[in-house]
């Protein structure tokens, strides 16, 4: 099956900073989305990106899928901004069935 | 009202017991899924349902069944549970027409503790 791989694994934060988080998948895939997973565990989605670039408000989302890795943007971060993210993709003959990557867990401080 | 919602949102139960997680929806999806969250990682598929007549097993269906009582209902059970079964486990839906091919939509989670 599909490969996922997200880095860094932890990111520490002072609030009002940019990051990047990044997403390597192994394989095409025909579905790519990411996800905020907050501190009560609710999963939030933030993007559907299988290519291509997105923005919605300060996060924004680049999938270059010849190269087979996505990026998400946050720029200026808040407290907010605090949890796991998570890149899930689908594709090939898995279909619609999503992997999920490890996740990166971000800490804003104030 | 949420799209997607699951019953009980946390549950305490013992070893052995059978327990039943519901989901329910109001997206009109055909799709729904069941998965599985352990502590630090990711998100595993335990179950999918393409519609009200067929059931797939996932990654890890074992100790697991499953019944799609109608569009919007997909139900999970643990026939008898044991405590590795205690994870954070999410419904999620999706409809292969829609914007977003097979876009996931998640519900709030059950936390299920197996002492």
């Amino acid at each position: 099956g599909i490969q996922v791989e997200q880095s860094p694994p932890d990111l520490i934060l002072q609030e009002g900073a940019n990051s990047t988080l990044r997403c390597n998948f192994s394989d095409s895939v025909n579905n790519l989305q990411w996800f905020h997973q907050n501190p009560w565990g609710q999963l939030i989605n933030l993007f559907y990106i299988p290519s291509g670039t997105k923005q919605n408000g300060r996060l924004s989302a680049t999938t270059v899928a010849t190269e087979r890795y996505s990026l998400l943007y946050i720029s200026s971060s808040q407290t907010t901004d605090s949890g796991v993210y998570f890149c899930a993709v689908a594709g090939g003959a898995a279909g619609n069935k999503l992997t999920f990557g490890g996740g990166t867990r971000v800490l804003v401080k104030p | 009202d949420a799209d997607v919602t699951q019953t009980p949102r946390n549950r305490i139960t013992k070893t052995g017991k059978r327990i039943m997680l519901e989901c329910s929806q109001t997206k009109g999806h055909d799709r729904m899924y069941w998965y599985r969250q352990d502590p630090g990682l990711g998100l595993r598929l335990i179950y999918y349902s393409f519609d009200v007549k067929d059931i797939n097993k996932g990654e890890i269906s074992d100790g697991y069944s499953v019944s799609r009582q109608a569009q919007a209902k997909f139900s999970l059970s643990l026939e008898s549970a044991i405590p590795n079964q205690t994870a954070l486990y999410f419904c999620a839906t999706s409809d292969p027409q829609g914007q977003g091919f097979n876009e996931q939509f998640f519900g709030p989670g059950t936390r299920l503790t197996v002492l």
